[in-house]
């Protein structure tokens, strides 16, 4: 696609219940980082993956949280056993390399209920 | 820690005024800062950038003005619009080395009529 692409854009689930974010990055970046964004703040990074170099998950805020980059595209964010403080909006970004732009996704809006 | 702090938190101007959002750091390593815009319900995008061999860039009615020194960079909005209306987010991170894109708090603007 032309834009970097998250999926389901919106997530209601039950608290207790382990949920899986997706994201497509533009095609050929070697960048890709997970942001949270709570309602009306600022971006939370998550997690920061850069080619085959080991992920910076100093961002990651409980053992709940992890990500893998399968093939060095496709991303999943997983939030295990959800509680309603992670209600939030994840965004995901892209970049063709380090210090470059960085593109967003539309975000991926989950409700923990 | 905040490696970006940003203020203000929420600026209100009048239409055709400028808007001033200013931007702090403390990573002498930093080399890449760019500012995003954000629309409600959409992703960041990147509005304009600097690396830090130049003191000020323009594209338009949007500047950055960029002190090395007191390791400060401002983004200037002239003739404010309300289309302008946004939230905007000033970033920075290291071109080179396995290091993630870090925002500050972001600052709401609302260009009023």
């Amino acid at each position: 696609g032309a834009g970097v692409s998250q999926s389901p854009s919106n997530k209601v689930t039950e608290k207790g219940k382990d949920v899986e974010l997706r994201c497509d990055p533009i095609s050929g970046h070697t960048a890709l980082y997970w942001y949270r964004q709570s309602l009306g703040q600022g971006l939370e990074f998550l997690i920061y993956f850069q080619g085959n170099s080991a992920p910076d998950k100093s961002g990651l805020p409980s053992d709940r949280f992890s990500a893998e980059r399968t093939g060095g595209s496709v991303s999943t964010l997983t939030i295990q056993r959800t509680q309603q403080e992670d209600s939030a909006v994840y965004l995901c970004a892209s970049s063709a390399a380090r210090g470059t732009e960085a593109f967003f996704g539309q975000g991926t809006r989950l409700t923990v209920v | 820690q905040q490696q970006v702090k940003q203020s203000p938190q929420s600026l209100i101007v009048q239409k055709g005024g400028i808007s001033i959002i200013n931007c702090a750091y403390e990573n002498t390593a930093f080399d890449y800062f760019p500012w995003y815009q954000q629309f409600p319900g959409k992703g960041p995008a990147l509005l304009i950038a600097i690396r830090p061999d130049v003191s000020e860039k323009k594209e338009g009615r949007f500047t950055i003005s960029f002190n090395k020194s007191a390791k400060q960079f401002s983004l200037h909005i002239m003739d404010s619009q309300p289309g302008d209306s946004a939230t905007y987010f000033c970033a920075a991170s290291i071109k080179t080395g396995a290091n993630n894109l870090f925002f500050g708090t972001g600052t709401r603007l609302t260009v009023i009529p």
